[in-house]
């Protein structure tokens, strides 16, 4: 099975920072990438699809990038809502694994 | 608005049984596939199954395949899933959520229930 995995584990920025993420495949996966966003206590959020698509009505601070292994997603200027977890996800073909997610917090 | 309302969750005993309903409303839930996303305490997101629209395609994750059986009733609206040989580390938050675009990203989720396996 194709493993995901995220870098970093965690990092802590400050308002209005640029924040990357990294999520890479083992094997080449197209552009079938998601993205979510999980705050605390709450329901996974998705915010891109097919690696760059980003899902209606989620802030356009966010983007995604990114084909074949290695996939960004990136916040342009971290805001104190961006506080979560965030996880990738393939979905080329099953297992439709995610990530083992980035926690991003503040300084 | 899409709602997904998943019940069926408790406490059960190691080896015991359970079975999911995700109640759907406000799309067109026979042209869309589903899926079920179960979550451990303190874990991240973990794929469980997914059905088509029409059931011609059934996916597992390995962790339950033989032990659980995804279905749907599209005259019901409603997404199930029936856990049997439960395990310890079945014990999650289990999520209906729909397919995106006839894709298997997850653009809707419910809010959950809570499967325990504990004797």
């Amino acid at each position: 099975d194709i493993q995901m995995t995220q870098s970093p584990s965690s990092l802590s920025a400050s308002v209005g920072d640029r924040v990357t993420i990294t999520c890479r495949a083992s094997q080449d996966i197209s552009n079938y990438v998601a993205w979510y966003q999980q705050k605390p206590g709450k329901v996974p959020k998705l915010l891109i699809y097919a690696a760059s698509t980003l899902q209606s009505g989620v802030p356009s601070r966010f983007s995604g990038g990114g084909s074949g292994t290695d996939f960004t997603l990136t916040i342009s200027s971290l805001q104190p809502e961006d506080v979560a977890t965030y996880y990738c996800q393939k979905y080329n073909s099953a297992p439709f694994t995610f990530g083992p997610g980035t926690k991003v917090d503040f300084k | 608005e899409v709602q997904l309302v998943e019940s069926g969750g408790g406490l059960v005993k190691p080896g015991g049984s359970l079975r999911l309903s995700c109640a759907a409303s406000g799309f067109t839930f026979s042209s869309y596939n589903m899926n079920w996303v179960r979550q451990a305490p303190g874990k991240g997101p973990e794929w469980v199954s997914s059905i088509s629209s029409g059931t011609n395609y059934i996916y597992y994750a390995d962790s339950v395949k033989g032990r659980f059986t995804i279905s749907r009733d599209n005259a019901k609206n409603s997404l199930y899933l029936q856990m049997n040989s439960l395990r310890a580390e079945d014990t999650a938050v289990y999520y209906c959520a729909r397919s995106g675009l006839s894709r298997y990203y997850f653009d809707y989720w419910g809010q959950g229930t809570l499967v325990t396996v504990s004797s």
